[in-house]
């Protein structure tokens, strides 16, 4: 069975700082997709970025990009120049790759509740 | 049209009462995913349907009955609930061709039961 662990269940950060995000993972397939969720107070789940696990270069989307360490089983997040909204909670999640049975659904990481302070 | 859109937004209901949640999608997707999420904690998946078929069903107790009529609609018919049972429901959908699909989620239906 997969796990995902969140280990930082807060943080805060500064307007226009970096961040870091981490999460690890336990799996013993080798084709899987992992996801950076977030979901800001009383508003709706957005995906933040996705990586495949058969690339190895890690995903970026503007101020969001990811460090991933396949062997290591690690896939952090780091936000760049930190704004007032980005506070909420970031949700990792790990799907299978549908040729290995997988119906799609994610297993979610028990979430870090991020704050920026201006 | 990329939403998922969920009806009510609030609910409150009895113990004896039925009601129903309803979630829509005009993008394609033909899987739909109901999960149920407590405060401050990560959704927890409750059922999928894929091409309007139950596939998984996560041992959720009776009283939560799924429905998928056509491939854009998705309702969770409630009945005889416990205060438990508050929490917020998440809909969610994905496509399911191509390589990588993420879910999109619905703003949810926030369930108190009384």
């Amino acid at each position: 069975a997969q796990t995902v662990t969140q280990s930082q269940p807060e943080m805060s950060v500064q307007e226009a700082e970096t961040v870091t995000l981490s999460c690890t993972y336990d799996t013993s397939e080798n084709n899987y997709y992992l996801f950076w969720y977030k979901q800001p107070p009383s508003r709706q789940m957005i995906l933040v970025i996705r990586q495949e696990a058969y690339k190895q270069q890690n995903a970026t989307e503007n101020r969001f990009s990811v460090n991933f360490q396949k062997a290591a089983k690690s896939f952090s997040l780091k936000i760049s120049d930190s704004q007032l909204g980005d506070t909420a909670m970031y949700f990792c999640a790990f799907m299978k790759h549908k040729y290995g049975g997988s119906q799609g659904n994610l297993i979610f990481g028990k979430g870090t509740k991020l704050s920026v302070k201006p | 049209d990329t939403e998922v859109t969920q009806t009510p937004k609030h609910l409150v209901m009895g113990m004896t009462n039925k009601k129903s949640l309803k979630c829509e999608q005009h993008m394609g997707h033909r899987a739909m995913y109901w999960y149920k999420q407590k405060a401050k904690k990560p959704p927890e998946l409750m059922f999928v349907y894929s091409y309007e078929k139950l596939s998984i069903n996560e041992s959720v107790p009776s009283r939560f009955s799924p429905e998928c009529p056509n491939s854009s609609l998705l309702n969770l018919h409630l009945h005889a609930l416990q205060p438990e049972d508050s929490a917020l429901y998440l809909c969610a959908s994905r496509s399911l061709s191509g390589r990588c699909n993420e879910q999109f989620f619905g703003p949810g239906t926030r369930l108190t039961v009384l």
